[in-house]
């Protein structure tokens, strides 16, 4: 089944206590990005990646860091979170430019 | 300034009838991409149709179809013969870029929640 995985669904952890959130694509798509969503503001892009090795920023990079190893994998970094990163993340995909993303089922992080 | 403008916080809409979610955008790109997205309640997100800012028709997927209007920077959503389960948060969104070692930054606005009434 072609799917983009996120692992974990669910985190509660504490500020500085550095975390990493997989994700994962079965597809052979080339883009993959992170968009975290909070209440009222929809979805905003933290990074994006057209290929291994090349990313670039979206419009929220601060305090996170990615990196893209190999095509299917795209973990997203937070080194010392801070609570105001507590939020719903998704990782997404896609195989081409124009082409509509394939989102994750979502991680739910909270830093306390 | 806002890329992309959902001016509908919510909306009602009965079943059967058919509903239309606005969405504005802002760009000075000729080639950007649209994009509409559903997200239910349990929270994952699906994509339900794209429109191409050279696209000539107007796109349509099933009970979905955009009403795309390029001079007014409009590109609505139109679900006809509603359904309870089209009860969820819609979100339009846009990409920016030329194909052409261009960027794939999608931005999103702030959504419409739409419920769907029996």
């Amino acid at each position: 089944e072609a799917q983009v995985t996120q692992n974990p669904r669910y985190l509660i952890t504490v500020t500085g206590k550095k975390l990493t959130v997989t994700c994962s694509q079965n597809m052979n798509h080339e883009y993959m990005s992170w968009y975290r969503q909070d209440p009222g503001l929809g979805l905003r892009q933290i990074y994006y990646s057209m290929n291994v090795e090349v990313t670039d920023k979206g419009d929220v990079p601060e305090g996170y860091k990615v990196s893209r190893k190999e095509k299917r994998n795209f973990p997203l970094i937070l080194e010392s979170p801070s609570p105001n990163q507590t939020s719903l993340y998704f990782c997404a995909s896609t195989l081409r430019r124009g082409y509509e993303q394939y989102f994750g089922p979502g991680t739910r992080l909270t830093v306390t | 300034a806002q890329k992309i403008t959902q001016t509908q916080p919510g909306m009602f809409v009965q079943e059967k009838e058919a509903v239309t979610l606005d969405c504005t955008y802002d760009t000075s790109d000729p080639s950007y991409g649209l994009f509409w997205y559903k997200q239910p309640s349990s929270g994952e997100m699906i994509f339900l149709i794209y429109q191409g800012s050279y696209d000539q028709q107007n796109a349509t997927e099933g009970r979905y179809s955009l009403n795309f209007q390029k001079a007014r920077k409009s590109a609505n959503l139109v679900i006809s013969a509603s359904q309870l389960g089209d009860s969820a948060m819609y979100f339009c969104a846009m990409r920016e870029g030329r194909t052409q070692g261009g960027s794939e930054k999608l931005v999103f606005g702030k959504g419409t929640k739409l419920t769907v009434n029996p």
